[in-house]
């Protein structure tokens, strides 16, 4: 178990740019999740993955925000033309989907992006 | 709807001494309990998790959490806290029902231990 990798863990950008990053999330596990968090505040859920379809948008994301999971395996989350709004950790986190797990969530190290 | 309030943004304690961070939620539906832990720059770790049955819950690190059905609360509680408790600390729920294993977070709480 490598536990959930994201990449880069740190990107800056200039506004209006595009930027992705990437989430391979635990082997076995078929549910991927991504959130967003801004300096003090608690982790917002974006979108979510079972396999390759995607399950749930929030209207936090906007149509600038895109995520994939082509293969039910890694995920990538594009942002287009980035704002400095957008500035924020976007966390990538893993499960599985059995009720006897409790939906446990576990979550990688982030991917820190500041857009000047 | 789901929604957590954690009461304190910070929490200051010297070393040593015992230590409860209060979180209350509010659902209209039965949800799972979860607290996290998060050290500067780093992802989320999970401390522990309420699922059913006893509601005295013990996690990592020598963390316990109680369940409070009447009053929709799980706080988090350690007896003696070390200078390595130093980190931000976040209340969680996730509805049973839909079964997506979204969690809907407080705004968390600082833990600040002094020597």
């Amino acid at each position: 178990d490598t536990g959930v990798s994201q990449d880069p863990r740190h990107k800056i950008t200039k506004r209006g740019q595009n930027v992705t990053f990437r989430c391979d999330p635990i082997s076995e596990h078929n549910r991927l999740y991504w959130y967003r968090q801004t300096l003090g505040q608690g982790p917002e859920f974006l979108t979510y993955f079972q396999n390759e379809a995607q399950l749930e948008k929030s209207r936090l994301l906007s149509d600038r925000f895109s995520a994939e999971r082509p293969k039910g395996s890694f995920s990538t989350l594009e942002i287009q033309r980035t704002e400095q709004g957008d500035s924020a950790m976007y966390l990538c986190a893993s499960s599985t989907d059995g009720r006897s797990s409790g939906n446990t969530i576990y979550f990688g190290e982030g991917s820190w992006l500041t857009v000047v | 709807a789901q929604s957590v309030t954690q009461l304190d943004s910070q929490v200051p304690v010297f070393e040593e001494a015992p230590v409860e961070l209060r979180c209350n939620y509010s659902s209209s539906v039965s949800v799972y309990l979860f607290w996290y832990v998060q050290y500067p720059n780093q992802g989320l770790q999970l401390l522990l998790k309420y699922l059913s049955g006893s509601t005295l819950v013990k996690g990592i690190n020598g963390f316990e959490a109680e369940f409070n059905k009447s009053q929709t609360s799980f706080h988090l509680r350690k007896p003696s806290v070390h200078i390595s408790d130093t980190a931000e600390y976040f209340c969680a729920v996730s509805p049973f029902s839909g079964n997506t294993g979204k969690l809907i977070f407080g705004q968390g709480t600082t833990l600040q231990v002094k020597p």
